[in-house]
């Protein structure tokens, strides 16, 4: 089965600076990788993802690269704000009828003002 | 709005109860999935549906039963409630399935199970 490894566990930062959180996945098949972020007290919330025939994705403030030889995947966030402190989780797997996917197991970031 | 959503938010019983929690999405999605979040924050899955019917029944005590009596609604019922039960249980939902090409989960809030 898929393993997914995430990196760093735990990321502070100061406001205005960038934060960048790797995974790495084992399953060549996977092609369809999500980044979830979870507030305190609330569900993980879907705030970006790529596929696998894709290389880089970007919405504002956030990017996902991808590397499908190396299997490793990185959420990238520039001009970090306070709001941005959450736990952030990667996620891979092969899309289709029973798509099931493996999280990595979260960063906590921490944006000082 | 278009959610899902799940109750209780909280839950606090005694060992050896019986107790449900109540899942629903008004997002038209097909399938749905219960998650254990520990205190370490791992997201473990416990079970899938799509339309009605269970695909994922990964390695849960059978004390743990799903029920979903239609695609909008998956409740989680378990029994004989245990000390290590206690952690934050989600449902979440998905236009996965047969055919589907977005495959994002949308979360519920999660109901904080403690069990004493």
């Amino acid at each position: 089965g898929e393993n997914v490894e995430q990196h760093p566990s735990t990321l502070s930062v100061q406001e205005g600076d960038s934060a960048v959180i790797k995974c790495t996945y084992s399953d060549s098949a996977s092609n369809y990788f999500p980044w979830y972020k979870q507030e305190l007290g609330k569900g993980p919330q879907l705030i970006i993802d790529i596929r696998s025939n894709v290389g880089e994705k970007k919405d504002q403030r956030i990017a996902v690269t991808l590397n499908k030889t190396a299997k490793h995947f990185s959420l990238h966030i520039t001009e970090t704000q306070p709001e941005d402190s959450a736990v952030y989780f990667c996620a891979a797997g092969l899309s289709g009828g029973s798509y099931i996917p493996t999280f990595g197991r979260g960063t906590s970031l921490i944006v000082h003002p | 709005d278009t959610a899902v959503s799940q109750t209780p938010k909280y839950l606090v019983t005694q060992m050896g109860n019986d107790k449900s929690i109540k899942c629903e999405q008004n997002l038209g999605h097909d399938t749905m999935y219960w998650y254990k979040q520990d205190s370490k924050k791992f997201l473990k899955i416990m079970f899938s549906y799509n339309n009605k019917e269970l695909i994922i029944n990964e390695t849960v005590p059978n004390r743990f039963s799903p029920k979903s009596p239609d695609k909008a609604h998956l409740n989680l019922h378990i029994n004989s409630l245990e000390l290590g039960d206690s952690a934050v249980y989600f449902c979440a939902s998905s236009p996965a399935g047969f055919g589907g090409t977005n495959y994002g989960y949308t979360f519920g809030s999660g109901t904080r199970l403690t069990v004493v």
